[in-house]
């Protein structure tokens, strides 16, 4: 199984800053990585597919970068919408797995 | 607009069976990459299953042989069946569709399925 890490696992960051997420693989996947944005009891929210593609409707200060084995979420402007947890997840293989996800708070 | 709507969820006790279903709207769940997603309490995300517009079917080590994913092209509805259940299945589960790939693009808003005695 692929096994997927993020870091860091929280953070805390203020209105207007650049936020960037990592994740990484245990082995290759090509650009088969999507991520995603969760708030607190609420369904997961699709923000990127293929490793940087913005899905439909999601805002451009959301950018997704990376191949192989090492990728990034960026957020260029963190807006008060965006404190949230951020999952990463493989699709290259099955089973496909999650990253454990990355706390977005306010400093 | 898509909509997927989660139901079945509830209190079941260990060893029991439980079916979940996922009616969708503003999609044709035979047509797409359909999957189960859940999220234990205060836990992370962990795929279960998906099922291919072919029919084919994929599922997570942990419920491979108790879950069945399954869907009604008629009524538009995906299923998921779910036997033997322990109480590490309480969970959210999440329905979810791919669109040109496996990776979900809209997300149902879960059901609650408790495994407790």
């Amino acid at each position: 199984d692929i096994q997927m890490t993020q870091s860091p696992s929280s953070l805390s960051a203020s209105v207007g800053d650049r936020v960037t997420i990592t994740c990484r693989a245990s082995q290759g996947i090509s650009s088969w990585l999507a991520w995603y944005q969760q708030k607190p009891e609420k369904a997961p929210k699709s923000l990127i597919y293929a490793a940087s593609s913005l899905q439909s409707g999601v805002p451009s200060r959301f950018s997704g970068n990376g191949s192989g084995t090492d990728f990034t979420l960026t957020i260029s402007s963190l807006q008060p919408e965006d404190f949230a947890t951020y999952y990463c997840q493989q699709y290259n293989s099955y089973p496909l797995t999650f990253g454990p996800g990355t706390k977005v708070d306010i400093k | 607009e898509v909509q997927l709507v989660e139901s079945g969820g509830g209190l079941i006790q260990p060893g029991g069976s439980l079916r979940l279903s996922c009616a969708a709207s503003g999609v044709t769940v035979s047509s797409n990459y359909m999957s189960w997603v859940r999220q234990a309490p205060g836990k992370g995300l962990e795929w279960v299953s998906v099922i291919y517009s072919t029919g084919d079917t994929y599922y997570a080590d942990s419920v491979k042989g108790r879950f069945t994913i399954s869907r009604d092209n008629s009524k538009n509805t995906l299923y998921l069946q779910m036997n033997s259940l322990r109480a590490e299945d309480t969970a959210v589960y999440y329905c979810a569709r791919g669109g040109s790939t496996v990776a979900p693009d809209y997300w149902g808003q879960g059901t609650l399925v408790t495994v407790s005695s």
